[in-house]
């Protein structure tokens, strides 16, 4: 059963830069698929960040591009995301995603972890 | 304001058979690009429902079932159950942003 779980900092200042893991089990980041991120502020609905494929080829929110990077590391079979600037309204559940090759569905979801941006 | 518009909330009784709308435009779920629907319970991450319009993944009840038309796409239960109580959401791509978007969401409350 392929498992994602999301790893980083629970809280973080403003201005500084959230970096956040996905780390996959049970399944080979360089096989297939791709994966993504995203976020759910509290109370509120999703927001799609970003996705990324194993060669590393990303597709970012228009809103989010120039404050974000998403990376992958096939040897660790986790990706990554890197987002600067952080501002109180960057504080929400962020969680990292399966892309079903069926279409551009997300099949798996990790648990999600609460970040809040705060001084 | 979400770019695909939801009600913000449904209800219906045990049994009973309620729909969901997901409202784009032309360069969304128009330009015929899939629409894909999740459940998310309370505290959980979200469940995916239906994908590309009409599919549901192995072990999603046949009481949910998608439906897409023009510039909108539809979720429907039917025999609703207490279980079901939850938030719902459409996803679909805009050509025009070059975005997966979601949809507002909508909670579906089980009287």
């Amino acid at each position: 059963q392929v498992q994602l779980q999301e790893s980083g900092p629970g809280l973080v200042k403003p201005s500084e830069t959230l970096s956040l893991t996905c780390t996959v089990s049970d399944y080979s980041l360089s096989s297939a698929y791709y994966w993504g991120w995203i976020r759910q502020p509290p109370g509120k609905g999703l927001e799609w960040i970003g996705t990324i494929d194993r060669s590393g080829s990303a597709s970012h929110n228009p809103s989010l591009n120039s404050r974000l990077t998403i990376s992958v590391d096939t040897s660790k079979n986790r990706f990554s995301l890197k987002l600067t600037s952080l501002t109180a309204a960057d504080t929400a559940v962020y969680f990292c995603a399966r892309r079903s090759t069926a279409g551009d569905a997300f099949d798996m979801w990790g648990q999600g972890t609460l970040v809040s941006v705060s001084s | 304001q979400s770019v695909l518009t939801q009600p913000p909330s449904v209800s219906g009784a045990p049994g009973q058979r309620v729909t969901i709308s997901c409202t784009g435009s032309s360069s969304n779920i128009g330009a015929d690009y899939d629409v894909h629907w999740y459940q998310q319970l309370p505290g959980t991450a979200p469940k995916l429902l239906i994908y590309g319009n009409t599919n549901r993944p192995s072990g999603v009840p046949d009481r949910f079932s998608g439906s897409k038309s023009g510039t909108s796409a539809s979720l429907a239960i039917t025999g609703l159950q207490a279980e079901d109580e939850a938030d719902y959401y459409c996803q679909s791509f805009d050509g025009s942003l070059r975005a997966v978007l979601f949809g507002g969401g909508t909670r579906l409350t089980v009287l």
